[in-house]
């Protein structure tokens, strides 16, 4: 089955700084990559995702990057905010007919200082 | 409406009490999810629902026990837990596949959870 790994765990940076989590999957199968982001005492709330026939996405201060050879994801940040401090967790899921079987990363903990 | 709903926010319960979860979306959506996700920890599929049929069960103990009634509301009925199934319960819920891709839409919808404590 698929398993996808994320790095860093923790992430701390100062405010205005970039971050940068990275995952891998090992099911090429996989051709749809969300990212979560999780607040204290709250469900996941998707904040950007890509499908596997596009390299790259973007959206404000957020971007994702897929490269399918490598298998390798990554969530960017820029002119990180402290409200950007929450977990993250990306994701791998295959296409099925009825349903989204979503395998989770293990998160990162990002703690943007002020 | 873009959102799910969950009942209770916070779940004390004892190891012989019998409680539910429920779960309510109206998006129209015809796949309903459970997780279970431990402190620090992703979330973990328990149960997928599509079209009100059970799809998956990840070997899930029979302690938990889901039900779809109807196409906007899921269930997870608990009987007989042990301290270790203290976690967050998450519901999530996806339109169909063939809607996805008619619309171009993947995301999948979480609730805000029920924060269960078993003694």
């Amino acid at each position: 089955g698929e398993n996808v790994e994320q790095h860093p765990s923790t992430l701390s940076v100062q405010e205005g700084d970039s971050a940068v989590i990275k995952c891998t999957y090992s099911d090429s199968a996989s051709n749809y990559f969300p990212w979560y982001k999780q607040e204290l005492g709250k469900g996941p709330q998707l904040i950007i995702d890509i499908r596997s026939n596009v390299g790259e996405k973007k959206d404000q201060r957020i971007a994702v990057t897929l490269n399918k050879t490598a298998k390798h994801f990554s969530l960017h940040i820029t002119e990180t905010q402290p409200e950007d401090s929450a977990v993250y967790f990306c994701a791998a899921s295959k296409r099925n007919t009825g349903f989204q079987k979503l395998v989770f990363g293990t998160g990162t903990r990002l703690l943007v200082s002020p | 409406d873009t959102e799910v709903t969950q009942t209770p926010k916070h779940l004390v319960m004892g190891m012989t009490n019998k409680k539910s979860l429920k779960c309510e979306q109206h998006m129209g959506h015809r796949a309903m999810y459970w997780y279970k996700q431990k402190a620090k920890k992703p979330p973990e599929l328990m149960f997928v629902y599509s079209y009100e049929k059970l799809s998956i069960n990840e070997s899930v103990p029979s302690r938990f026990s889901p039900e779809c009634p109807n196409s906007s509301l899921l269930n997870l009925h608990l009987h007989a837990l042990q301290p270790e199934d203290s976690a967050l319960y998450l519901c999530a819920s996806t339109p169909t596949v063939l809607l996805l891709a008619a619309l171009g839409v993947n995301e999948q919808f979480f609730g805000p959870g029920t924060r269960l404590t078993v003694l």
